[in-house]
């Protein structure tokens, strides 16, 4: 039972480079999500996914794109990375017949942007 | 805005003490409150939670209590231990927009429990 798993755990990029987040799930979830946390602000919505095909914009979405061809799957695109993309990002996963919206994060992806 | 804010950022208490951190919210359709612990290197995990029909829920050490009318509620660990070091976010669910189950989350307090 895996869960929510984020690959990579690490990243480097330079300013202007492009990368996915990667973020699969193995529960059968309907909703899945992207936060970004930063010290002292807590984790903000970036994007969310209610179903397969299905996404729209968190709180802060500029910078970021995604995608949800399936179920299990749902990439964080960032196009031409900046500073101010220096964060830890974290996919979660939550289905509402768990009761009280039980949510399941995966263990993050820290990334710097040089 | 933040829609959820958290104090204190920080929190030393002494092993076997009591730690209490507060938080407080204006919207008033959040309707289910839950606190996460998160530990370094990993990602949060629910510690517990509570919906605003009910003014206090108790698990182990661990027990929320929820004031309606002032929109506050606050994570109260008893006999804090060594274990219990971590980051302490609450959040709240948005319910409205088609009950997306957006959570919103508090700003996160740092504690740390010395032996």
């Amino acid at each position: 039972n895996a869960g929510v798993t984020q690959t990579p755990k690490f990243r480097i990029l330079k300013i202007g480079q492009s990368m996915t987040l990667q973020c699969t799930q193995d529960m059968n979830h309907n909703y899945m999500y992207w936060y970004r946390q930063d010290p002292g602000m807590g984790l903000k919505l970036i994007y969310y996914s209610v179903g397969a095909g299905i996404t729209d914009k968190g709180e802060v979405p500029n910078g970021y794109n995604v995608s949800r061809s399936t179920t299990e799957d749902f990439p964080l695109r960032l196009e031409l990375a900046a500073p101010s993309q220096t964060s830890v990002y974290f996919c979660a996963s939550s289905s509402r017949q768990a009761g009280g919206y039980g949510y399941t994060f995966g263990s993050g992806t820290r990334l710097t942007v040089v | 805005q933040q829609q959820v804010k958290q104090s204190p950022q920080s929190l030393i208490v002494q092993k076997g003490g009591i730690s209490i951190i507060n938080c407080a919210y204006e919207n008033t359709a959040f309707d289910y409150f839950p606190w996460y612990q998160q530990f370094p290197g990993k990602g949060p995990a629910l510690l517990i939670a509570i919906r605003p029909d009910v003014s206090e829920k108790k698990e182990g050490r661990f027990t929320i209590s929820f004031n309606k009318s002032a929109k506050q509620f606050s994570l109260h660990i008893m006999d804090s231990q060594p274990g219990d070091s971590a980051t302490y976010f609450c959040a709240a669910i948005e319910n409205g927009s088609g009950n997306t189950g957006k959570l919103i989350f508090g700003q996160g307090t740092t504690l740390q429990v010395k032996p």
